[in-house]
């Protein structure tokens, strides 16, 4: 069955420094998405992404970060300086089309979770 | 604003048990609402939904029924087995502003044989 896979599962970086999350979406889909999950705390959109570029995108996602779909079948998410409060669970999600098949089918496919910790 | 509050974990309950987590919502319009599972070193997965009013969804034994009178969408499963051990997210999503997701907290289950 097709998947979305991330890596790292786990990364471990010092404050201010760069972070990549990478993410591959299902083959044939075409709208992809960022969450996080803060411990204990919701699961919180951060931004989604489509036809190459931003559709979407929360109060989070501030000028720290930026997505980039770099080869056609990569999604990143980057943290250009990271802050403590950044550490979370990052979780990359696609969908095979936008508002219309969302109707629907109500459907996310979700990857496994990128956890992010910040020292 | 949209928002979802989900019961706080984590649930312990014996094989068999009657499951029910509880799920109520804030939202500016007429949401759909979800609920998805995240068993262990994977990712969400979605469970159910329902998308009108007294719609109930329903999935591998659990059901949710959505209820405008008292915004609420309670996941509930009559026997639960080991296998149904995992993290549990209800959400909304407004389709007037396009794709967002809105999520609870989460509640972890364990049901211990």
């Amino acid at each position: 069955e097709p998947e979305v896979t991330q890596t790292p599962s786990h990364q471990v970086t010092q404050m201010g420094q760069e972070v990549i999350l990478r993410c591959v979406p299902i083959s044939n889909h075409l709208y992809f998405y960022w969450y996080r999950q803060i411990l204990g705390q919701k699961v919180e959109f951060l931004v989604s992404f489509y036809n190459n570029e931003i559709s979407e995108k929360s109060e989070i996602f501030d000028d720290q970060f930026s997505v980039e779909r770099p080869d056609g079948s990569n999604f990143t998410l980057k943290i250009r300086s990271t802050k403590l409060e950044d550490s979370a669970m990052y979780f990359c999600a696609s969908s095979a089309s936008g508002r219309a098949a969302l109707e629907n089918t109500g459907e996310l496919f979700f990857g496994e979770g990128s956890r992010l910790t910040v020292l | 604003g949209n928002s979802v509050t989900q019961m706080e974990g984590p649930v312990t309950l014996s094989e068999e048990a009657f499951l029910t987590i509880n799920c109520t919502y804030t939202a500016t319009g007429y949401p759909s609402l979800f609920w998805y599972v995240q068993y262990p070193g994977e990712g969400l997965q979605l469970l159910l939904k329902a998308t009108k009013a007294d719609d109930k969804g329903s999935n591998k034994g659990f059901e949710a029924t959505y209820r405008k009178e008292t915004t609420s969408f309670h996941l509930e499963k009559g026997s639960v087995q080991v296998s149904d051990s995992a993290v549990y997210f209800c959400a909304l999503r407004m389709l007037e502003t396009g794709n967002q997701f809105y999520f609870g907290t989460g509640t972890s289950l364990t049901v211990i044989p």
